[in-house]
């Protein structure tokens, strides 16, 4: 049963422009996600995280909004660059040992 | 601070053959320890997780096995490999903070079973 869903596998986005991804999950009792990017043949490196007690967090180009009523979460890249281009992947973490992890979207970003 | 390193990156074993994937994390003490393994356009599956030396819990049946023996060392192991073991396997370490737990993840070991 997957607890995390990133509906979309693939997006393609011009360089300068919004990159948009999305999650959503099925437990509203969860508080605390993690989005990672991912390079082939690399592990996945952390970008940014949100708690519940927030609707929006920011790093440099990276915002992650989290929407509680809907259960979804989406990653804002703006403006996108080429070296964006890797998979995504957006994960929920509590404060146990338990991570649950979506299965990726793939952001090619065009020059 | 923390780093976490795996080997070896590259694999290529015969079908039957034994299997051993090292990890281990620096900068930290008492670690939670995961196995992760991505099959080819997949997402990430946990293997097995570890809370403290001796402590394995495993999330799905295989042929595949961890140990713990030391508080930051985590080896994933196999005494026959099959052809759907093939894949790239991630170690990783998580941390607790004050909002919740972040994992962190190794390099990452290709396997190709052959």
């Amino acid at each position: 049963d997957q607890q995390v869903k990133q509906n979309s596998p693939s997006l393609s986005v011009q360089e300068g422009r919004i990159s948009i991804l999305n999650c959503d999950y099925t437990n509203s009792m969860f508080d605390y996600f993690l989005w990672y990017k991912k390079y082939p043949a690399e592990g996945p490196t952390f970008l940014i995280s949100i708690s519940s007690i927030k609707d929006k967090n920011e790093d440099g180009r990276f915002t992650v909004f989290l929407n509680k009523s809907a259960k979804h979460l989406s990653l804002h890249i703006v403006p996108s660059q080429p070296g964006d281009s890797a998979v995504y992947f957006c994960a929920y973490g509590n404060t146990g040992n338990q991570f649950y992890f979506g299965t990726g979207t793939s952001l090619t970003v065009i020059p | 601070s923390q780093t976490i390193h795996q080997w070896p990156a590259t694999l290529v074993q015969p079908v039957g053959s034994p299997l051993s994937l090292e990890c281990t994390v620096e900068g930290t003490s008492n670690p939670n320890l995961y196995w992760y393994r991505q099959a080819a356009g997949r997402g990430l599956q946990l293997l097995f997780y570890s809370v403290g030396i001796g402590q394995i819990s495993s999330e799905v049946p295989q042929n595949l096995s961890a140990s713990r023996p030391q508080d930051r060392q985590f080896i994933l192991s196999s005494k026959k490999l099959l052809l759907s073991d093939s894949g790239f396997y991630l170690c990783a370490w998580s941390q607790e903070t004050v909002s919740g737990n972040t994992i962190y993840f190794g390099e990452g070991s290709w396997l190709t079973v052959v």
